[in-house]
């Protein structure tokens, strides 16, 4: 079946430092691929997608890249602030009739120091 | 704010017990999916449903049922309770259920608590 596998956190960070979180996937079909943000508390928010292979999705300085040759979705910001502080979850869509459902990785907790 | 809306937002009760979790979606969204998210299991999908229909179901355990209201609002009805049924519980809403590029709304959960 669909799944998805993110880097092991938790990862710790200075601020301003480069940001990486791996995320590969294994999908039947044709998947759309989504990076989530869970800060301390709150619910799950959409941070960026992808639709179709060498789509770039970016929102709040951070990008990711759809790779279809190498089922992968990494998640990259230039300079992290305190703020980025969260929980970061990959997940897919699978593009099958009736698949609605997410499929998420574990999750990555980042935490950013001053 | 999502738009979605759900409570309560924090549930405690014990063993056996039978609660129900209650969901508004975004204004508009016809579909809307349960998730449970756990420490040991992460974030599974459990059911979704579709104008008043299911329509996918995923890890939902027997004990566990779902329905949508003609208001479009849903509940997770969750019944003989165990402690390994302690998690947090999300619901997320869509437009409609397909369309590659539809997104899924998040409310902010039930954490619910079985002692």
């Amino acid at each position: 079946g669909d799944s998805v596998t993110q880097m092991e956190g938790p990862v710790t960070l200075s601020e301003e430092a480069f940001l990486t979180i791996n995320c590969t996937y294994t999908a039947t079909g044709y998947p759309s691929l989504f990076w989530y943000v869970q800060y301390p508390g709150e619910g799950l928010q959409l941070l960026l997608k992808a639709t179709k292979a060498d789509d770039k999705g970016s929102n709040k300085g951070f990008e990711a890249t759809y790779r279809k040759e190498t089922t992968s979705f990494h998640l990259e910001k230039g300079s992290v602030q305190v703020s980025d502080s969260a929980v970061y979850f990959c997940a897919l869509r699978d593009s099958i009739q009736g698949a609605q459902k997410l499929v998420f990785g574990q999750g990555t907790r980042l935490t950013i120091n001053p | 704010d999502s738009g979605v809306t759900q409570t309560p937002k924090h549930l405690i009760t014990a063993t056996g017990q039978r609660v129900t979790l209650r969901c508004s979606p975004r204004s508009g969204d016809l579909s809307v999916y349960w998730y449970q998210q756990s420490l040991d299991q992460g974030l599974q999908f459990l059911i979704q449903y579709y104008n008043g229909e299911e329509r996918a179901k995923g890890n939902i355990l027997e004990r566990f049922s779902a329905q949508q209201f003609p208001d479009l609002h849903s509940e997770l009805n969750l019944s003989s309770l165990e402690l390994g049924d302690s998690a947090l519980y999300f619901c997320a809403s869509s437009p409609r259920p397909t369309g590659p590029t539809d997104t899924q709304y998040f409310g902010p959960g039930t954490r619910l608590t079985v002692l």
